[in-house]
């Protein structure tokens, strides 16, 4: 199973701040990694896929990059509406693996 | 848009069948794949398996001896039964959509059903 570690485990920002979260894949994975946001109570969202398509309806100030083992979440300008969890989870092999997440929280 | 519902019972006892069906609106469940994740309480998120709308199936490892899916077209539906259950089963279980451009992604859920395993 390929396994996938995010880092941080959590955050602390403020808005406005440039958030970046990376995800690394134990063994090559391209560019088959999905970003997904959680709030509390709600099931996930989908934010990115193919490491770097914005999915419909996503603002743009999330941005996806990287290929291989090492792929990274950027939000450009955190927003109070992104204070979340945020998952990588990679497409390449079944079992489809997530990443431990990643907690955004308010400084 | 596709609009994925849970449905099930929300206790079960130990070492019963825990039984869940996924209702699919706003969209044919023909020619995707269709998942099971969970997340217990706090922790992360655990892809169970999938199926596909003509019934194969993929299980991840730890379940596979205790799982079972099955995909009813003419309902719309998909179903997840997850036998021998402990309170380690205790868990929101979502079902999602398999989405494919070039790759494959999550981008619909169901809102998520509280399953506890208790006597």
């Amino acid at each position: 199973d390929i396994q996938m570690t995010q880092s941080p485990s959590s955050l602390s920002a403020s808005v406005g701040d440039r958030v970046s979260i990376t995800c690394r894949a134990s063994q090559s994975i391209s560019n088959y990694l999905n970003w997904y946001q959680q709030k509390p109570g709600k099931a996930p969202k989908l934010l990115i896929y193919g490491a770097s398509t914005l999915q419909s309806g996503v603002p743009s100030r999330f941005s996806g990059s990287g290929s291989g083992t090492d792929l990274t979440l950027i939000i450009s300008s955190l927003q109070p509406e992104d204070f979340a969890t945020y998952y990588c989870q990679q497409s390449y092999s079944i079992p489809w693996t997530f990443g431990q997440g990643t907690k955004v929280e308010i400084k | 848009q596709v609009q994925l519902q849970e449905s099930g019972p929300r206790l079960v006892k130990p070492s019963e069948t825990l039984s869940l069906t996924c209702s699919v609106s706003g969209g044919s469940i023909s020619t995707y794949y269709w998942s099971w994740i969970r997340q217990p309480a706090g922790k992360g998120l655990d892809w169970i398996g999938r199926i596909y709308s003509s019934g194969a199936t993929h299980y991840n490892a730890p379940f596979k001896s205790r799982v079972t899916m099955s995909v009813d077209t003419s309902k719309n539906q998909f179903s997840l039964k997850l036998t021998s259950v402990t309170a380690a089963d205790t868990a929101v279980y979502f079902c999602a959509r398999g989405g494919f451009s070039g790759s494959y992604y999550f981008d619909f859920w169901g809102q998520g059903i509280l399953v506890t395993v208790s006597s």
